[in-house]
């Protein structure tokens, strides 16, 4: 399977500030999602990250909020803006590694405390 | 609304045992099943995914999947220590590749 980087790994941010989250592949991948973990919780997709255009974004999250980049087959990029306490969490990285593949792996994920 | 229900546990077994997880979910069209294994602090790991009813198995792990009663399982045959961790049931719809997890069950193997 693909071997999948995140930088950060962890960051404290202050109120009011944006963290940008990078998600690096070592191969080419179909899709490329995004996804939330709150404390104590399960996983929720933030968006799809569409390849050479917008980000397609699930109910109750926002572009301006999250803006999402993906300019090749094996990188893409979450900003979380203007944060507060509620964006603490575990933010991942997936991908879909080929063509009629169906399963998706994790990245190792950032953990984002906010002050 | 999709939704994908568990247990959440804790589901406590002596080493050697079988674990048994339990899934229910809410989409009758949805066609791929997956349980990732999350050790605290960790990401979700894939162990099994499973695509048609029946079983599974790989290893000590064994899937099971029953689309008319919308249940999927995992059973973890001779449970070790080592698989104390929180199980992630998750879901995929028909037509996108977009998963719907469930809460997780976290499974504790006592020594």
């Amino acid at each position: 399977s693909a071997v999948i980087s995140q930088k950060p790994s962890r960051d404290i941010c202050q109120r009011g500030t944006s963290l940008t989250i990078q998600c690096q592949v070592d191969s080419q991948v179909t899709m490329m999602f995004w996804y939330r973990q709150q404390p104590g919780q399960s996983l929720t997709l933030i968006a799809t990250a569409n390849q050479g255009s917008e980000a397609t974004y699930e109910s109750g999250f926002v572009i301006d909020k999250f803006p999402i980049s993906r300019p090749n087959l094996t990188f893409s990029t979450l900003t979380v803006s203007n944060l507060s306490p509620e964006d603490s969490s575990i933010y991942l990285c997936s991908v879909v590694a080929g063509q009629g593949a169906y399963e998706q792996f994790f990245g190792p994920g950032t953990r984002l405390t906010v002050l | 609304q999709k939704e994908v229900e568990q247990n959440s546990g804790p589901l406590s077994v002596p080493e050697g045992a079988i674990a048994s997880l339990n899934c229910t979910y809410s989409d009758r069209g949805s066609q791929s099943f997956f349980w990732y294994r999350q050790y605290s602090g960790k990401s979700p790991e894939l162990i099994m995914s499973i695509y048609s009813n029946g079983d599974k198995e790989d290893g000590r792990f064994t899937a099971q999947l029953n689309k008319a009663s919308q249940y999927v399982s995992l059973l973890i045959r001779d449970s070790q220590p080592s698989d104390s961790a929180t199980y992630l049931c998750a879901v995929k719809g028909a037509g996108s590749y977009q998963l719907t997890f469930g809460k997780g069950t976290k499974l504790s193997v006592i020594p």
